[in-house]
């Protein structure tokens, strides 16, 4: 059964760093495109970034370019996503998505979200 | 504002039909397939339509998806209680090289 399982969200001060991790299994991971996609208290969805299958080729959204870095460890299954100077506008349940066809935003896996909370 | 524009929101009544709009651009949805994803409350998006018009398997037919140019649409037939959702379209953007959705368009089936 494919599963990805998101973590390292919480409660965190502006200005702050926080990483995201997305636990892959139940496929084989270094195969696949993935995703990060978030979404703040009752808004819609927001693409944040995404990653190529050998996590050299990375592409991201404008709104949060020089910020965020994305990466992934093929050998531990595992998606990153790395928010530094943190904003009270990056508050939103972040979920990682897999890939399943490279091509038109076609998320076949999605994890529950990771929480995070950026206040003082 | 969103990239993709979609209704903020439409309504029917059970048993009836729907459809929901997704208007992009040239370097985005008429150079790109779309998806659309149906979003429960409380709960992570679910894919319903790839490559336009694909439906990927345990999703019945009762959703439909097509593209023509710059737009594209979602269809449900036979309403249900249980499609009161949100729904967003998806695809990539040649010009921005980034990823983007519709700001979602909330079903209610009256």
């Amino acid at each position: 059964q494919e599963q990805l399982v998101e973590s390292g969200g919480g409660v965190v001060q502006p200005g702050r760093s926080l990483r995201l991790s997305c636990a892959a299994s139940g496929f084989p991971f270094s195969s696949y495109v993935m995703h990060w996609v978030r979404q703040a208290p009752g808004k819609g969805l927001e693409w944040v970034a995404s990653i190529l299958y050998d996590g050299e080729n990375k592409w991201y959204a404008e709104s949060v370019k020089g910020r965020l870095t994305i990466s992934r460890d093929n050998a531990k299954n595992t998606l990153y996503l790395e928010v530094n100077s943190l904003r009270s506008e990056d508050t939103a349940v972040y979920y990682c998505a897999k890939e399943a066809i490279r091509g038109g935003l076609y998320m076949d896996v999605w994890g529950r979200g990771t929480t995070v909370i950026v206040s003082s | 504002q969103s990239v993709l524009t979609q209704p903020p929101s439409v309504s029917a009544a059970p048993g009836q039909k729907v459809t929901i709009s997704c208007s992009g651009s040239s370097s985005n949805i008429e150079k790109n397939y779309v998806s659309w994803y149906q979003q429960l409350p409380g709960t992570a998006p679910k894919v319903l339509i790839y490559e336009n018009t694909e439906r990927p398997s345990g999703i019945p037919d009762r959703f439909s998806g097509s593209k023509s140019g710059t737009s594209a649409t979602l269809g449900i037939t036979g309403l249900q209680t249980g499609d009161e959702a949100t729904y967003y379209c998806g695809t990539w953007d040649n010009t921005l090289r980034a990823g983007v959705f519709g700001g979602g368009t909330t079903l209610t089936v009256l």
